[in-house]
């Protein structure tokens, strides 16, 4: 089964900081991945993708992700955060092959970011 | 454009009364989907269409009934619900099943 592991469920950066939001994937074939951030009281909107094409996935708002199958990982970074980061955000896999899995996308719990002035 | 919408933004019902919430998108996908999302939790998968057919359904009680008129549409009909079933309705297309999802804002569904 598939399952998705968002280390740290709340993180905190200050402005302008980094910011690292940890996913980890259990697969034996790499799947495709996605962020998604929630802002409150909002629908997901999809920050990035990995489809087997390059490693190194840029999104938008300049967050990007690193696709390393050796740590079985999918880090979410950005160099420097901003007030307006602040939101939930969500891993998600889609299981490859697909076969009866198509279309179904296992998420993470989740985490909360947080930006200090 | 590049837009899921979902009317209506609230709702608020009895548990015996039957309403709908409504999902559209024109950027010509032909998977949609429905998921339910608890505060603080991930969307949890409730029905997927794929070219308008009914492709999977976790296990959803008949209290909720999907249906999916056309391509660009996606009708979610609640009857007798739950207060449990208080959450934010959430409906996402793709371009094929399996495709990223885009994910419209979501209908505040309050059961009383």
């Amino acid at each position: 089964a598939q399952s998705v592991t968002q280390l740290g469920s709340h993180v905190s950066v200050s402005e302008g900081a980094l910011v690292l939001l940890r996913c980890n994937y259990s697969s034996s074939v790499p799947p495709y991945l996605f962020w998604y951030v929630q802002y409150p009281n909002q629908g997901l909107q999809l920050l990035l993708k990995y489809t087997s094409a390059a490693t190194l996935v840029k999104g938008i708002n300049g967050f990007e992700a690193e696709f390393k199958k050796s740590e079985t990982s999918f880090h979410l970074t950005k160099p420097s955060a901003h007030m307006s980061d602040a939101a939930e955000y969500f891993c998600a896999v889609s299981p490859t092959p697909r076969g009866s899995t198509l279309g179904r996308l296992y998420f993470g719990r989740g985490t909360q970011l947080t930006v200090w002035p | 454009d590049t837009e899921v919408t979902q009317t209506p933004k609230h709702l608020v019902m009895g548990m015996t009364n039957k309403k709908s919430l409504k999902c559209e998108q024109h950027m010509g996908h032909r998977a949609m989907y429905w998921y339910k999302q608890k505060a603080k939790k991930p969307p949890e998968l409730m029905f997927v269409y794929s070219y308008e057919k009914l492709s999977i359904n976790e296990s959803v009680p008949s209290r909720f009934s999907p249906e999916c008129p056309n391509s660009s549409l996606l009708n979610l009909h609640l009857h007798a619900l739950q207060p449990e079933d208080s959450a934010l309705y959430l409906c996402a297309s793709s371009l094929l099943q399996g495709g990223e999802q885009y994910f419209g804002p979501g209908t505040r569904l309050t059961v009383t």
